[in-house]
C-alpha cells in the first residue's frame, strides 16, 4: 500500500526567506507525484505534478520540486516566500499503473510572517 | 465552465439526522471522489466512481452512501450522522491525464 510522510507539521518562515516542505512516500510500485496548496476555507488547488519526464517540475508562482526516486522523496522549494504564500501545502501520490485516488499526507501549514 | 459544484456549504446536523450532500461536474469527467478534511489529518477517501453507476469504497467510508446515476453528479449520503462525522467533505473529479479538479468544500457539524 502507498503512504505519504510528510516530516513538518508547521513551518514558519520570514518574508523574503527560503523554504523547503519536505515530503517522502512509500510504494512498492511507480508513483505519480502531486503538491496541493489549500487557502484558508478554500478547496485544493494543484501546485504541481510529476508524472513522467525531468525530474524537476516548476509552478507558475516560483515553487518547485524534485522527484527524487532513490530516497523516495519530492520536497517543495521556493527561494524567497510571500506573506500571500501562508497555506496549508499537500503532497499527495497515486499508483501510476492501477491506481485512480490520490493518498494525501497530513498537510504542512507554512506561515509567512514580516 | 462551472467545475466541480458542491452544495450546501455549511450545515449542522442533529445526531441521527440524515442528509445528502450534493455534487455535480460539468467537464464530462469519469471519475469522481468523496474525501473528508480532519484537521491535522490531510484528505481521506470516502467514496470513488470510475464512471456512470460504478462506485466503490475508499478508506473511511462507513457511515456513507454514494450513488452515480450520471456522469454529472456524485451525490453523498449520510443516513444516521454521528459527531465524528463533524468534518468537511471536499467533491473532486479527473481527467484521464490526471488533471483533478476540487470543489470548494461542504463543512459540516453533527451535534
Amino acid at each position: 500500500a502507498q503512504s505519504v510522510t510528510q516530516l513538518d507539521s508547521q513551518v514558519p518562515v520570514f518574508e523574503e526567506a527560503p523554504v523547503e516542505l519536505r515530503c517522502n512516500y512509500s510504494s512498492s510500485v511507480s508513483v505519480y507525484l502531486f503538491w496541493y496548496v489549500q487557502y484558508p476555507n478554500q478547496g485544493l488547488q494543484l501546485l504541481l505534478k510529476y508524472l513522467s519526464g525531468s525530474t524537476l517540475v516548476e509552478s507558475i508562482n516560483g515553487f518547485e520540486a524534485e522527484f527524487n526516486k532513490s530516497q523516495t522523496s519530492f520536497h517543495l522549494r521556493k527561494p524567497s516566500v510571500h506573506i500571500s504564500d501562508t497555506a496549508e501545502y499537500f503532497c499527495a501520490v497515486i499508483p501510476n499503473q492501477a491506481g485512480t485516488a490520490l493518498i494525501f499526507g497530513k498537510g504542512t501549514t507554512l506561515s509567512v510572517s514580516s | 465552465n462551472a467545475g466541480v459544484t458542491q452544495t450546501p456549504k455549511f450545515r449542522i446536523l442533529k445526531i441521527g439526522q440524515s442528509m445528502t450532500l450534493q455534487c455535480t461536474q460539468d467537464m464530462n469527467h469519469n471519475y469522481m471522489y468523496w474525501y473528508r478534511q480532519d484537521p491535522g489529518m490531510g484528505l481521506k477517501l470516502i467514496y470513488y466512481s470510475v464512471g456512470a453507476g460504478i462506485t466503490d469504497k475508499g478508506e473511511v467510508p462507513n457511515g456513507y452512501n454514494v450513488s452515480r446515476s450520471t456522469t454529472e453528479d456524485f451525490p453523498l449520503r449520510l443516513e444516521l450522522a454521528a459527531p465524528s462525522q463533524t468534518s468537511v467533505y471536499f467533491c473532486a473529479s479527473r481527467t484521464t491525464n490526471y488533471g483533478y479538479t476540487f470543489g470548494s468544500g461542504t463543512r459540516l457539524t453533527v451535534v
